[in-house]
């Protein structure tokens, strides 16, 4: 059965850093793009970013609201995921899910629970 | 960046009516729309991708369809299960986007 499963999430101070990671399970990582998707308390759904499989040379893809504060990255030898952030805002906070997206179809036929993380001081 | 604009915001339905849903992109994105429902403290789930492609196990009361850039999700009899939030979200153009929800409530 396939599974994500995201974990890092917290509270952290606005300027500060945190690591998320999402650990996939019943499929092989290297073969599926993922990416991250956020949604704020009581909010829509917004896309973060995305990391290409292992086919399509790793390259990502971010969103303009958190290019050059977050990097997506991934361990396929670990059957992980991660997103680092830096320099985090008060609107940043969200929950935070890994999805997994089959080359050539729609993201996100996989969801994880989501991790939530807030920034507040 | 694509623009989803979708509407109604919110939707009044009971058990067994016909529930229509339009998202609107801002410029063509071919197919490249999914839907995704999404229920109280749950993670979103996948319903349709490329504008009407079912996925797996979606019960066939809901269908979606595309006229230009415009797209619609239907559920012809509405089922006590299928009250939550629907989402469009086209991934045709980084970034990704997504319409801001329709939440089908009970009438």
């Amino acid at each position: 059965e396939v599974h994500l499963v995201e974990s890092g999430g917290g509270l952290v101070q606005p300027g500060g850093s945190l690591r998320l990671s999402c650990t996939a399970s019943g499929f092989t990582l290297s073969e599926h793009i993922m990416d991250w998707v956020r949604q704020a308390p009581g909010k829509g759904l917004e896309w973060v970013g995305r990391s290409r499989n292992k086919a399509n040379g790793y390259t990502t893809e971010y969103a303009a609201s958190v290019k050059g504060r977050f990097i997506v990255s991934r361990d396929d030898s670990k059957s992980s995921f991660y997103l680092d952030m830096s320099s985090l805002k008060v609107d940043d906070t969200a929950v935070y899910y890994c999805i997994r997206s089959p080359p050539g179809k729609a993201p996100g036929d996989c969801w994880g629970q989501g991790t939530l993380v807030t920034v507040s001081s | 960046d694509i623009q989803m604009t979708q509407s109604p915001s919110t939707l009044s339905a009971s058990v067994g009516d016909r529930v229509t849903i339009t998202c609107r992109a801002s410029q063509s994105i071919s197919s490249n729309l999914a839907w995704y429902q999404q229920k109280p403290g749950e993670a979103p789930k996948l319903l349709i991708n490329k504008a009407s492609s079912l996925e797996t196990g979606v019960p066939s009361r809901f269908s979606g369809t595309e006229s230009g850039t415009e797209f619609t999700l239907t559920i012809s009899r509405l089922q006590p299960d299928d009250f939550a939030t629907y989402y469009c979200q086209q991934y045709k153009t980084y970034p990704f986007t997504f319409g801001g929800g329709t939440k089908v409530e009970i009438k």
